[in-house]
């Protein structure tokens, strides 16, 4: 699976857009790019997948450039319950095999 | 939506006990998983299945087993329960390409 980097932290106002990026410059053809994020206490929790196109779904956007080596995701209003740990993971879409989770970015939204 | 349960949300217990962990996931989900996840070291994964009665180990499988009599349930099995085994373990099960993770076990050996 292709490593990211993604940064440590980035803050937020409440009611704005979270803009968390992510960079994977080494992604081979057939991997996706999910993203997840896990809030204090629980467990990871799925938030959106895409191979090349824009993704939308009802928790964010996922920004893809066209060469794939980047990636952003986008919460378009954040809030406070938005605060958490946003992993960006890349890898061969299939359910078989491990799941690795970086380091991730801690977002804190602020009031 | 797919829930995948974990039969404890906290558990406190002694050096040399040993320990079960359960997973129920109801979506008929063919992998589950084992991870756990300590400050600083992230998510490491423990042991994985993909069939009832089959198991792969994972990054850090020593110090424990796995059961998997149903497809329905994963258990983790500490056989001896040791102070450097407390930490947050969480279950997963996938589906397609994507993961769902139960709520976690908080779990302290003293």
């Amino acid at each position: 699976d292709a490593k990211t980097t993604q940064p440590t932290s980035m803050d937020c106002a409440e009611g704005r857009a979270a803009n968390l990026p992510c960079n994977h410059s080494t992604i081979s053809g057939n991997e996706y790019v999910y993203w997840y994020r896990q809030i204090h206490s629980q467990g990871p929790q799925y938030i959106i997948h895409g191979l090349k196109n824009n993704e939308t779904n009802e928790m964010a956007s996922l920004i893809i450039t066209e060469d794939r080596k980047s990636s952003t995701l986008i919460l378009p209003h954040a809030t406070l319950r938005d605060t958490a740990v946003y992993y960006c993971i890349v890898r061969v879409a299939t359910s078989y095999g491990k799941l690795t989770f970086g380091q991730g970015t801690i977002l804190t939204v602020h009031p | 939506d797919v829930k995948v349960t974990q039969s404890s949300r906290y558990l406190v217990k002694r050096t040399g006990e040993k320990v079960f962990l359960e997973c129920v996931q109801d979506m008929d989900h063919e992998n589950m998983f084992w991870y756990r996840q300590d400050p600083g070291l992230g998510l490491r994964l423990i042991y994985f299945s993909y069939d009832v009665k089959m198991k792969e180990k994972g990054d850090i499988p020593e110090g424990y087993s796995v059961s998997r009599e149903k497809k329905e349930r994963f258990s983790l099995i500490l056989e001896s329960a040791s102070t450097n085994q407390t930490s947050m373990y969480l279950c997963a099960s996938s589906f397609e390409s994507g993961y769902t993770f139960g709520s976690g076990t908080r779990l302290t050996v003293v």
